[in-house]
């Protein structure tokens, strides 16, 4: 079956733009998670969904950030005044949600996002 | 907060090799651990979890231990292949009542290089 899917692959954008970075998850997976790997890093959490409503936001850095999952499936990051120090990975990851055990965060393939 | 530390690398070895990247963590309560992998040009993955102390998770002749008692979780695999090349993050997620949730909080990974 389809994977995380994420669009677009690549983005370029001036200093001082908008941007916006979709996530489509797996079917069926109602948690979703926004995370961001800077060059030779880890990722890093931003921001975690459970159907529609934000479970965990505190990993977006300010309040430039911004994320919506208004049906509980596609999610959308936004960005506002993009600076050069938002250049990083955007990854996104989906999972079955909470319950007994652990639930697989299934990754995408990440926006490569370039602020000149 | 929680933190994960790896080894530095990156780390370059011969076909056959017997490999060994630690993983130190620190967490409040009882975390969940992970070994992640990111070949070439793909996504994150999933190689391996161990959920309790004393667990062992293994996957393609990859293993680690859940040691409680210092805190590590060290990935090794007796003989690599030229495949296995590859960037390696060991992560945690936060267990509370026997459920897995919410983010995963990465090392800054180790990059492997196999050669024949």
């Amino acid at each position: 079956g389809a994977g995380v899917s994420q669009t677009p692959s690549n983005k370029v954008t001036e200093k001082g733009k908008y941007v916006e970075l979709r996530c489509d998850p797996i079917s069926g997976h109602t948690a979703l998670y926004w995370y961001r790997q800077s060059l030779g890093q880890g990722p890093e959490f931003l921001i975690y969904f459970q159907g529609t409503g934000a479970a965990d936001d505190s990993g977006l850095p300010n309040d430039r950030f911004f994320a919506v999952r208004p049906e509980g499936s596609v999610s959308t990051l936004k960005i506002q005044r993009t600076e050069r120090g938002d250049s990083a990975v955007y990854l996104c990851a989906s999972s079955f949600g909470q319950g007994v055990g652990y639930n697989e965060q299934f990754f995408g393939p990440g926006t490569r996002l370039t602020v000149l | 907060g929680d933190s994960v530390t790896q080894m530095e690398g990156p780390v370059t070895l011969s076909e056959e090799a017997f490999l060994t990247i630690n993983c130190t963590y620190t967490a409040t309560g009882y975390p969940s651990l992970f070994w992640y992998v990111q070949y070439p040009g793909e996504g994150l993955q999933l190689l391996l979890k161990a959920t309790k102390a004393d667990d062992k998770g293994s996957n393609k002749g990859f293993e680690a231990t859940y040691r409680k008692e210092t805190t590590s979780f060290h990935l090794e695999k007796g003989s690599v292949q030229v495949s296995d090349s590859a960037v390696y993050f060991c992560a945690l997620v936060r267990n509370a009542g026997g459920t897995s949730y919410g983010k995963l909080t990465f090392g800054q990974g180790t990059i492997l290089t196999v050669h024949p």
